[in-house]
């Protein structure tokens, strides 16, 4: 069965430091996601990507973070300098048609970022 | 701005007991409201959806889920748990306005017990 995958399953850095998790979504999928859960809070949205460029961002995706698909099969979640509040689990998910056309959030198992 | 409220943050019940989780939500709009569940050391898997159409949406591992429009309420249930079914079940819901953004719920942890 096709799945989300993502590495690495957890990162510790040092605040200050930049960090790119990566994800492979599903192959035909079109729409790409990130979403985080800080420790004990809800999972709340980061960002859509469809069609080669941000569709949607949440207030916390700020100018600390950016999204790229380079080659057509990762898409990476980049934080340019890791604060101690970014410690959190970062989710990838993937779709195939928008979520009010029926599509389904196939999700990764998540990449814990820890910011010492 | 929508909101999805998770009223209980831990449920036990012992095995082959029914069992209820609780999911409210506010938009101001039409809703699609979805449960996901997510098994220690995985990511999050859908259990059902609601779109549009008949109330009562049925999902994988026996689970279901009503919509009431009323209530502002999308409950799941399941008549007889299994150990198998611990687990974090997040309620979200999406609307028109949002686009493809998904806001959670805070998430509720099911404890089958034998």
């Amino acid at each position: 069965e096709p799945e989300v995958t993502q590495t690495p399953s957890h990162q510790v850095t040092q605040m200050g430091q930049e960090v790119i998790l990566r994800c492979v979504p599903i192959s035909n999928h079109l729409y790409f996601y990130w979403y985080r859960q800080i420790l004990g809070q809800k999972v709340e949205f980061l960002v859509s990507f469809y069609n080669n460029e941000i569709s949607e961002k949440s207030e916390i995706f700020d100018d600390q973070f950016s999204v790229e698909r380079p080659d057509g099969s990762n898409f990476t979640l980049k934080i340019r300098s890791t604060k101690l509040e970014d410690s959190a689990m970062y989710f990838c998910a993937s779709s195939d048609r928008a979520l009010q056309n029926t599509g389904e959030l196939f999700f990764g198992e998540g990449s814990r970022l820890t910011v010492l | 701005a929508q909101s999805v409220t998770q009223l209980d943050s831990q449920v036990p019940v012992f095995e082959e007991a029914p069992v209820e989780l609780r999911c409210n939500y506010s938009s101001s709009v039409s809703v699609y409201l979805f449960w996901y569940v997510q098994y220690p050391n995985q990511g999050l898997q859908l259990l059902l959806k609601y779109l549009s159409g008949s109330t009562l949406v049925k999902g994988i591992n026996g689970f279901e889920a009503e919509f009431n429009k009323s209530q502002t309420s999308f409950h799941l249930r399941k008549p007889s748990v299994h150990i198998s079914d611990t687990a974090e079940y997040f309620c979200a819901v999406s609307d028109n306005n949002a686009g493809n953004m998904l806001t959670f719920g805070g998430g509720t942890r099911l404890m089958v017990k034998p």
